[in-house]
């Protein structure tokens, strides 16, 4: 398996623009997990989806942000509208249930100007 | 909500030292995971273990849960070495929660 692939891998946007970021789980992991890193807050998990379904989405900073996961190979993360503050990088993890070990992607790191 | 701290916060080496980086959590875990953020910053799996001791090659790991720390030992450090290393423990079956961070850095 190739792993969980992110694209794009850098993304530079202007302010007020809208910003999706794309993540293919590892084939058969059924869990997902959008995680965003700053040098101030370091990992935070921002959504985890169960089987498709989100489950806890109380790490979304605001209503700028929102995740969807249509089916089990592919999910989103759309920031619409973008802000400099949004900067950083984000990373998409999976695994097979919960609370067990979890794969992550190579991240995409995000300039918002 | 549960804390997880590490020490030391950052570490510079010799190449060929050992060293022992700790992880420290609040509360009872489910699962307990290291990872190695490389200088490219890809996070990399190196142990998922929520108990007992396991080893790969320079590195070993072992939990002890019931008193709530982790322990990392790297042996005859590398330069590939260097990076951060992070302890992520998970909670009520999914939460994961990451500590600060070891910043490592082995001189050649």
């Amino acid at each position: 398996d190739a792993g969980v692939i992110q694209s794009p891998r850098h993304e530079v946007t202007e302010m007020g623009q809208e910003v999706t970021l794309r993540c293919k789980p590892i084939s058969g992991h059924n869990s997902l997990f959008w995680y965003r890193q700053t040098m101030m807050r370091g990992l935070e998990l921002l959504i985890y989806f169960n089987n498709n379904v989100p489950i806890d989405d109380s790490g979304m900073p605001e209503d700028r942000f929102s995740a969807k996961m249509p089916n089990a190979s592919f999910s989103t993360l759309k920031i619409q509208p973008s802000e400099p503050r949004d900067s950083a990088v984000y990373f998409c993890a999976s695994s097979f249930g919960t609370g067990v070990e979890a794969f992550f992607g190579q991240g995409t790191r995000l300039t918002v100007v | 909500g549960i804390q997880v701290e590490q020490s030391p916060p950052d570490l510079i080496l010799q190449e060929g030292a050992n060293s022992t980086l700790r992880c420290n959590f609040s509360d009872s875990v489910n699962n307990l995971q290291w990872f190695h953020q490389n200088p490219w910053g890809q996070l990399i799996n190196l142990f998922y273990i929520p108990s007992g001791t396991k080893q790969n090659g320079r590195l070993s790991a072992t939990t002890v849960a019931t008193e709530r720390y982790s322990l990392l030992y790297i042996s005859s450090s590398q330069t590939t070495d260097s990076g951060v290393y992070f302890c992520a423990v998970t909670t009520g079956g999914f939460k994961t929660i990451f500590g600060a961070g070891t910043r490592l850095f082995v001189k050649a």
